[in-house]
């Protein structure tokens, strides 16, 4: 167990829908950062957030946003869902300061049908 | 964007023998090369990092090399066991991102008795 909480595990919706995932990062980690796991992409970084701020962006679309509340947890909104965002999602926390070491949840697992 | 490359795709060595994975990155900026293992259905965990500044890291049966110049790291491990059957992923952090990771596509290791 990393130490590091993902709700749900699981989510079926339809497309075009709109869903939110949480993560709560590790006791005294201030860092949180997003995956996307796929079959065909691969891991894939979205978004990390920092003490509440964005800190860097990778590949998010447009309909996909985070945000990173004051108690440190975080949130994933994936909206106007396609068949294709169907994948993992982890989200990793680390200190960050002065500590790379990223230690993933447990993922949920979303399927667009 | 830029991207790791990880080599072999799929591994299979007999139980005790050692297992070789390598890596290229192309962004000049990484600093921090962590390798992740992940069993089936089950989160990525870290194994073992290397930063910039070194060029070689051992832990127990698990070593990973650095050559910066030519942008290449590998991870060995020795005495293989069937509980290392796993997919291992390498990464390379993203250059001024605050440690969000490129990973590769992930080596499949499968060690028979």
């Amino acid at each position: 167990d990393s130490g590091v909480t993902q709700t749900p595990k699981h989510l079926i919706t339809a497309t075009g829908q709109r869903v939110t995932l949480r993560c709560s990062p590790r006791s005294g980690d201030l860092s949180v950062y997003w995956y996307q796991q796929s079959l065909d992409q691969g891991l894939q970084f979205l978004i990390q957030y920092y003490n509440g701020e964005e800190r860097a962006k990778g590949n998010i679309l447009e309909r996909f946003s985070a945000q990173q509340f004051p108690d440190l947890h975080s949130e994933l909104n994936l909206s106007s869902l396609e068949l294709g965002d169907s994948a993992l999602y982890f989200c990793a926390s680390s200190v960050a300061s002065g500590s790379a070491e990223q230690y993933f949840g447990p993922g949920t697992r979303l399927t667009v049908t | 964007g830029e991207n790791v490359e990880q080599h072999p795709s799929t591994l299979s060595v007999q139980e005790g023998d050692s297992a070789v994975i390598k890596c290229t990155y192309s962004d000049s900026a990484s600093n921090y090369f962590p390798w992740y293992k992940q069993e089936l259905g089950k989160r990525p965990q870290l194994i073992i990092d290397i930063r910039s500044n070194v060029g070689e890291k051992k832990d127990q049966r698990i070593a990973v090399t650095l050559n910066k110049t030519a942008k290449h790291f590998s991870l060995h491990i020795t005495e293989t066991q069937p509980e290392d059957s796993a997919v291992y992923f390498c990464a390379a952090s993203i250059g001024n991102s605050g440690y969000a990771l490129n990973f590769g596509k992930g080596t499949s290791l499968l060690v028979t008795p």
